[in-house]
């Protein structure tokens, strides 16, 4: 089993819908978790980040986390030509600072 | 705030062959990650530092080898080179803090071994 998994993608969705990211993790000890975003051909840019249960919203974008299933969530509302990307999620462990384990990425497509 | 930057953006070796990677952090960040980044694994952790001592490590050989410097710029050396180190390599800065840890990445320095 992936320390980390996504959907394995890749991901449609028509402009203006809601698309909705996935990702299970197995270390019940990870008590941070990211989404990045990554263009193609660029390196990834943080989009959220979220340490506690529920919800985390920014804009078009909310992350949720529910330690108890291990499963965390990135929902893109409204989304544009300009969301299509490969969205990562990390996750990392207090006690191991600066290393996070990501998943293998969602590739995301959004048509006009 | 200036971002994350890398040296050199790309590099050509042959096998055999040693490298060094740079990567300056955002000011005020005192921890520098690495990670290897190739279509089949995709992003893997190589190692941290945090303050010039090496404070995680991922499982990769003795080959893969870093320092940090008193004014946080990191360096990743790998020796030996093999073709199959042919990646993106990643570092990103934080500042550090284990309970508010976001990463944010460099552009990478695109590694090609012949």
């Amino acid at each position: 089993q992936k320390e980390v998994e996504q959907n394995s993608g890749p991901l449609s969705v028509p402009e203006g819908a809601i698309a909705s990211l996935n990702c299970t993790y197995s270390d019940r000890g990870s008590q941070s978790f990211f989404w990045y975003r990554q263009y193609s051909g660029k390196s990834p840019e943080l989009i959220m980040s979220i340490y506690s249960n529920g919800d985390k919203e920014d804009g078009r974008f909310t992350a949720q986390l529910n330690k108890a299933s291990q499963y965390v969530s990135l929902l893109i509302r409204d989304s544009q030509p300009s969301d299509s990307a490969t969205y990562l999620c990390a996750v990392s462990r207090y006690n191991q600072g600066g290393k996070l384990i990501f998943g293998q990425g969602t590739e995301l497509s959004v048509k006009p | 705030k200036a971002g994350v930057t890398q040296t050199p953006r790309y590099l050509i070796k042959t096998r055999g062959q040693q490298v060094t990677l740079s990567c300056s952090p955002i000011s005020g960040h005192r921890s520098v990650s690495w990670y290897q980044q190739t279509p089949g694994q995709g992003l893997q952790f190589l190692f941290e530092y945090f303050s010039e001592t090496q404070r995680n490590k991922g499982n990769f050989p003795g080959r893969f080898s870093g320092r940090q410097f008193s004014n946080s710029r990191s360096e990743m050396n790998v020796s030996t080179l093999e073709l199959g180190d042919s990646a993106l390599y990643l570092c990103a800065s934080s500042s550090g803090n284990p309970s508010y840890n976001e990463q944010f990445f460099g552009p990478g320095t695109r590694l090609t071994v012949l």
